[in-house]
């Protein structure tokens, strides 16, 4: 079946670095995406989204790139800061059905 | 501010006796969602509400109960827990499916001794 999937399970930036987090989709019928962050212990948080509209959209220091081509998608974190530290969910959406979550990458930043 | 509170943060429950968590949300939206995750897995949807209308994921075990009284607070029921029920409990709110965006809760995380 459709499936959404990272490229990378863990990934370590160095505080202050940028981040760039991966994620591949399969149905290329999804019109919607959305990044959520979630720290330990917590509910997931939401990050950015975008529709299948755009290529680019930027929120305070993150920005979510979409590239249809490839079913491509990027979570670009800016300067990162030790906060930063979570798991990262993407999720894909089609129309009327429901959100379906990634795997998680596991974003450490380094002091 | 508008919001998704789940009650208790943390749960024990003795195997086999059933146990309630509860999700109730200030943003009056019209669906209701009700997650299992465990140990950094991507939550597993279980069941849904749009509205009135309760829509279960056809691999949720029948274990797993829900009630929805009203627009504002939903309930996960759990009849008879086992060890492998462990993990952490997610309700979400969105509006009308088609919008996108989830809003979670923090979780109950619930332990089964």
């Amino acid at each position: 079946g459709e499936s959404v999937g990272l490229h990378l399970p863990t990934l370590s930036v160095q505080e202050g670095d940028n981040s760039i987090i991966n994620c591949a989709y399969s149905n290329s019928a999804s019109d919607y995406f959305i990044w959520y962050k979630q720290e330990s212990g917590k509910g997931p948080q939401f990050i950015i989204d975008i529709r299948s509209n755009m290529d680019k959209r930027q929120g305070q220091r993150v920005t979510v790139l979409l590239n249809k081509t490839v079913k491509h998608l990027s979570l670009q974190i800016a300067a990162t800061q030790p906060g930063d530290s979570a798991v990262y969910f993407c999720a894909e959406k089609f129309g009327n059905e429901k959100l379906t979550f990634g795997t998680g990458t596991r974003l450490t930043i380094i002091p | 501010d508008a919001m998704v509170i789940q009650n208790p943060r943390y749960q024990v429950t003795q195997f086999g006796k059933p146990v309630t968590l509860s999700c109730s949300q200030t943003l009056n939206h019209n669906v209701m969602y009700w997650y299992q995750q465990k140990s950094s897995q991507a939550p597993k949807l279980l069941f849904h509400y749009y509205d009135k209308d309760f829509n279960n994921e056809a691999d949720t075990p029948d274990n797993f109960q829900s009630r929805r009284p009203n627009t504002s607070f939903c309930f996960l029921d759990i009849r008879s827990p086992g060890l492998g029920d462990a993990a952490m409990y997610l309700c979400a709110t969105s509006r009308p499916l088609g919008q996108g965006r989830y809003t979670f809760g923090s979780g109950t995380r619930l332990t089964v001794v």
